[in-house]
């Protein structure tokens, strides 16, 4: 079955420090993998994607994402924290090209210090 | 283009009762998904539906049903209410078909709390 572990149910960063999360994959072909993020009581908002066309993805608000097949990783990163990114942040993967089902991690709670 | 809607947005039921949630997918898109979300399980995929046809179903029971009508809205049912089906249900809404390079959108879902 197709799956996605998030390491660290929380992290916690300082303002203008990189943001880190970590997301691993187990996949016995390229997977289609995203990144979510969640402010309280709102839905999901897509912040990349990954499709096989590029191994480092681009997102929004300057976050970004490498697919390394030989760890099965996809972490995400921003390289300097704002107050507004405290939210929890979810990878997500579909198994194939006719998949419309997405599987979530457990997500990771992001705390920001001022 | 507006985003994808959910009614209501909030709601409080009784065990044993019944409740319809409705998603009204983006203009367009055609390929309807519900997830449950809750602290325990996170988020679970429901049921996905495209031009009315329900295309893949999650491990939840049979209380769990869904529709689509053919202007693509959605609805999903759960009936004989349990506590554990409190939880936020999230509608996501996609064209429907490019399967997995797809985004799927979400809408700020429906909170239900069963007493």
């Amino acid at each position: 079955a197709q799956s996605v572990t998030q390491l660290g149910s929380h992290v916690s960063v300082s303002e203008g420090a990189l943001v880190l999360l970590r997301c691993n994959y187990s996949s016995s072909v390229p997977p289609y993998l995203f990144w979510y993020v969640q402010y309280p009581n709102q839905g999901l908002q897509l912040l990349l994607k990954y499709t096989s066309a590029a191994t480092l993805v681009k997102g929004i608000n300057d976050f970004e994402a490498e697919f390394k097949k030989s760890e099965t990783s996809f972490h995400l990163t921003k390289p300097s924290a704002h107050m507004s990114d405290a939210a929890e942040y979810f990878c997500a993967v579909k198994k194939s090209s006719n998949d419309y089902k997405l599987s979530f991690g457990a997500g990771t709670t992001v705390t920001v210090r001022a | 283009k507006a985003g994808v809607t959910q009614t209501p947005r909030y709601l409080i039921k009784t065990r044993g009762q019944q409740v319809t949630l409705s998603c009204s997918p983006i203009s367009g898109h055609r390929s309807v998904s519900w997830y449950q979300q809750t602290p325990g399980q996170g988020l679970q995929f429901l049921f996905e539906y495209f031009s009315e046809t329900q295309r893949n179903k999650g491990n939840f029971p049979g209380r769990f049903s869904g529709r689509q009508f053919s202007n693509s809205r959605s609805e999903m049912n759960v009936s004989t209410l349990e506590l554990g089906d409190s939880a936020l249900y999230l509608c996501a809404s996609s064209p429907g078909t490019a399967g997995g390079v797809e985004t799927q959108y979400f809408g700020p879902g429906t909170r239900l709390l069963v007493l």
